[in-house]
C-alpha cells in the first residue's frame, strides 16, 4: 500500500471550513483514498473513500487531484467536536496500514 | 449488533500474566481486524480474519500473540506471558465485503501491564 504524508497538526476557527491534505504520489491504479478520523479514546471513525472522482458525503467532501498523487479531505462547517486525529489512508481495500494522521484542532 | 463490542474495556495485568481480549463484530460482517494502538500512535495492523480463516497475520509482534475466530463471529485475541511493552489499546475492527476499505472499529481495550 502507498504510503501518505499529512501535516503533523492544523487548527482551524469554528465554522470555517477545514481543509486537510494528503499527498500519496505513489499510489497505484486500484488504491483507494481512505480517511478516518479518531476522537480522544475512541476507535477511529471511517469519513468517506474515493478512487478518482470527488466524493462528498454528510460529513465531508474529499477531492482527489487528477493524477491522483493527492487529496484534499474538506469539513465545511468545523465544530468543536471535529477536534480529531485524521488519517489518510490508500488501500485497495481491506487492511489498512495507518500512519500518524493529523491532529486538527477546531477552536472557538 | 449495533457497532462492534470489545471486552473488557480496561485490562491490568501483571508482567508475566495471560491476558484474552474479545471482539464482538457487527452480526453478518466476513472481515475482522485486529490493530494495536501505543499511546501518541496510529494503529498497527495485527492481523485479519475473513469468516474463520485468518489470512494474514504479518503484523503480530511475536509468537505470544494469537488470535482466534473459530465459528467466524467473535474474535479473541490471547496475549501469553505478557511484557511491558505490550501495553496499549487493542482495537477491533469488522467489514462487509464490498466495502472492503470501509472499516467499523470498536472502542477498544486498553492493556496496561505492570
Amino acid at each position: 500500500d502507498a504510503k501518505t504524508t499529512q501535516p503533523t497538526s492544523m487548527d482551524c476557527a469554528e465554522g470555517r471550513a477545514a481543509n486537510l491534505p494528503c499527498n500519496h504520489s505513489t499510489i497505484s491504479g486500484n488504491e483507494y483514498v481512505y480517511w478516518y478520523r479518531q476522537i480522544h479514546s475512541q476507535g477511529p471513525q471511517y469519513i468517506i473513500h474515493g478512487l478518482k472522482n470527488n466524493e462528498t458525503n454528510e460529513m465531508a467532501s474529499l477531492i482527489i487531484t487528477e493524477d491522483r498523487k493527492s487529496s484534499t479531505l474538506i469539513l465545511p462547517h468545523a465544530t468543536l467536536r471535529d477536534t480529531a486525529v485524521y488519517y489518510c489512508i490508500t488501500s485497495v481495500g481491506g487492511k489498512l496500514i495507518f500512519g500518524q494522521g493529523t491532529t486538527l484542532q477546531v477552536k472557538p | 449488533g449495533a457497532g462492534v463490542s470489545q471486552s473488557p474495556r480496561y485490562k491490568v495485568a501483571k508482567r508475566g500474566q495471560d491476558v484474552a481480549l474479545r471482539c464482538d463484530p457487527i452480526s453478518g460482517h466476513v472481515s475482522l481486524f485486529w490493530y494495536q494502538q501505543a499511546l501518541g500512535q496510529g494503529p498497527e495492523f495485527l492481523t485479519y480474519f475473513q469468516n474463520e480463516a485468518q489470512l494474514d497475520k504479518s503484523g503480530l509482534p511475536s509468537d505470544r500473540f494469537f488470535a482466534e475466530r473459530p465459528e467466524g463471529s467473535v474474535s479473541t485475541l490471547k496475549i501469553q506471558r505478557t511484557q511491558q511493552e505490550d501495553s496499549a489499546v487493542y482495537l477491533c475492527a469488522s467489514s462487509q465485503p464490498p466495502s472492503g476499505g470501509k472499516l467499523f472499529f470498536g472502542s477498544g481495550t486498553q492493556l496496561s501491564v505492570l
